[in-house]
């Protein structure tokens, strides 16, 4: 049953801190999305990948953000340094280029 | 750039009973998919049901079924028989195809309750 993986789960950190989040995405699918799920902003779409290439960070705040994909089993998104404002669920998701998404179980991230 | 509303914030609905939610989309584009996907509680998001606009025949998945209007750019979903597990919030996303494919446009989402 493949599915899409997010490290960690949780996290709790301190303003000023760096945040590094995970996701392994479904062997074989070739676009990998960050998402950023808030109560006041919903669904919001932070980076795409297209076979490991960054195509589209235009919703990501590039001061402090920053997505890669270092070979085709990872993505990291990376927050250096956190603040409160940054607090939310942060979900990952792979799929095909002519396909739904498959989400990750997101990274709850609080930011003290 | 394409923008999808789904005008209904919450919504609920006595068990057994049928519900839809409405979701509206604006484009220019003739190629596009559309979904929705559902996020109960425990926050995981997983698919509902996917059209291809190419297809006039609407999609249907056991009690999940749509209504798709090209020309009116609407997209609704009907749960029929709602059972408690339907609870969830619901989103609506498009998808266009060409040089962007893959990334979709996602509505602000339905809360659909079910109640017992």
């Amino acid at each position: 049953d493949a599915r899409v993986t997010q490290t960690p789960r949780h996290k709790v950190t301190e303003m000023g801190q760096e945040v590094t989040m995970r996701c392994q995405p479904i062997l074989g699918h070739n676009t990998v999305f960050w998402y950023r799920q808030t109560m006041m902003q919903g669904l919001e779409l932070l980076a795409y990948f297209r076979n490991r290439a960054p195509l589209d960070d235009s919703g990501m705040p590039k001061d402090r953000f920053s997505a890669e994909m270092p070979d085709a089993t990872l993505a990291t998104l990376k927050i250096q340094p956190s603040e409160p404002r940054d607090s939310a669920v942060y979900f990952c998701a792979s799929g095909m280029v002519l396909g739904e998404q498959f989400f990750g179980p997101g990274t709850r991230l609080t930011v003290l | 750039a394409q923008t999808v509303t789904q005008s209904q914030p919450e919504m609920s609905v006595q068990e057994a009973e049928t519900v839809t939610l409405s979701c509206t989309y604006d484009t220019s584009e003739n190629n596009y998919y559309l979904f929705w996907y559902k996020q109960p509680p425990s926050r995981q998001m997983i698919l509902v049901i996917r059209q291809e606009a190419y297809k006039q025949q609407n999609a249907t998945e056991n009690r999940f079924s749509v209504n798709f209007q090209k020309a009116a750019k609407s997209f609704s979903l009907k749960i029929s028989d709602s059972q408690l597990g339907d609870t969830a919030m619901y989103f609506c996303a498009f998808m266009k195809l060409g040089a962007n494919a893959g990334k979709s446009t996602f509505g602000d989402g339905t809360t659909l309750t079910v109640k017992p």
